[in-house]
């Protein structure tokens, strides 16, 4: 049974570090999709990528976040510095794009962030 | 992409039909139905899609009015299990895959009771 997965599933730092988050999609998905949930503002799409290009990541604070992919089995999301209003979960999600636009996407459990 | 209303909760005993409506009045003609849902400390589920049509998986089945205003998410035999936050979603398909973004709204949380 195919899944996404992340790590890690916890983090706890403090304010000013820097966290990277990783997710590994589906085998054969070539998008991949970056959401982050709170109580105050519920699931929002940050960034997402289709064939490790970035195709929007308007909902990215650019000046601390980063996502990339390095090749088709990861992607990662960098906050460099944290803030404590980075606590979140934060969830990836990958599905595959035809030319047509993606109906299903699968999301992994997610990452707990805790910054103090 | 058009906003939908939903209840902010529901009750269902376990074993009968969970019907989850959503209303979707804005709705244009490209734009599909989504249903996805989240259990708790989980990440969001897709359920199940439609555009004019009914549908049914063997997860759910989902009922399209004919003036695609609402919809209504059927789970024919709910369980414990299916305690969630639902979402239907309202978007359209971007051929040349230029947006593909969900927008979750707030859900309807369903409570399947003993």
């Amino acid at each position: 049974d195919a899944r996404v997965t992340q790590t890690p599933r916890h983090k706890v730092t403090e304010m000013g570090q820097e966290v990277t988050m990783r997710c590994q999609p589906i085998l054969g998905h070539n998008t991949v999709f970056w959401y982050r949930q709170t109580m105050m503002q519920g699931l929002e799409l940050l960034a997402y990528f289709r064939n490790r290009a970035p195709l929007d990541d308007s909902g990215m604070p650019k000046d601390r976040f980063s996502a990339e992919m390095p090749d088709a089995t990861l992607a990662t999301l960098k906050i460099q510095p944290s803030e404590p209003r980075d606590s979140a979960v934060y969830f990836c999600a990958s599905g595959n794009l035809p030319e047509g636009g993606v109906h299903e996407q699968y999301f992994g459990p997610g990452t707990r962030l805790t910054v103090t | 992409d058009a906003k939908t209303t939903q209840p902010p909760s529901m009750d269902c005993a376990e074993g009968r039909a969970a019907n989850l409506p959503c209303n979707h009045s804005t709705i244009s003609g490209n734009e599909y139905v989504y249903w996805y849902r989240q259990i708790h400390s989980q990440g969001p589920q897709y359920i199940i899609h439609g555009l004019k049509n009914n549908e049914t998986n063997e997860m759910a089945s989902l009922i399209i009015t004919e003036d695609r205003k609402s919809s209504t998410l059927i789970l024919p035999h709910a369980t414990l299990r299916d305690t969630a936050v639902y979402y239907c979603i309202v978007r359209a398909l971007n051929y040349g895959g230029a947006t593909n973004k969900l927008i979750f709204g707030t859900g309807t949380l369903l409570a399947v009771q003993p």
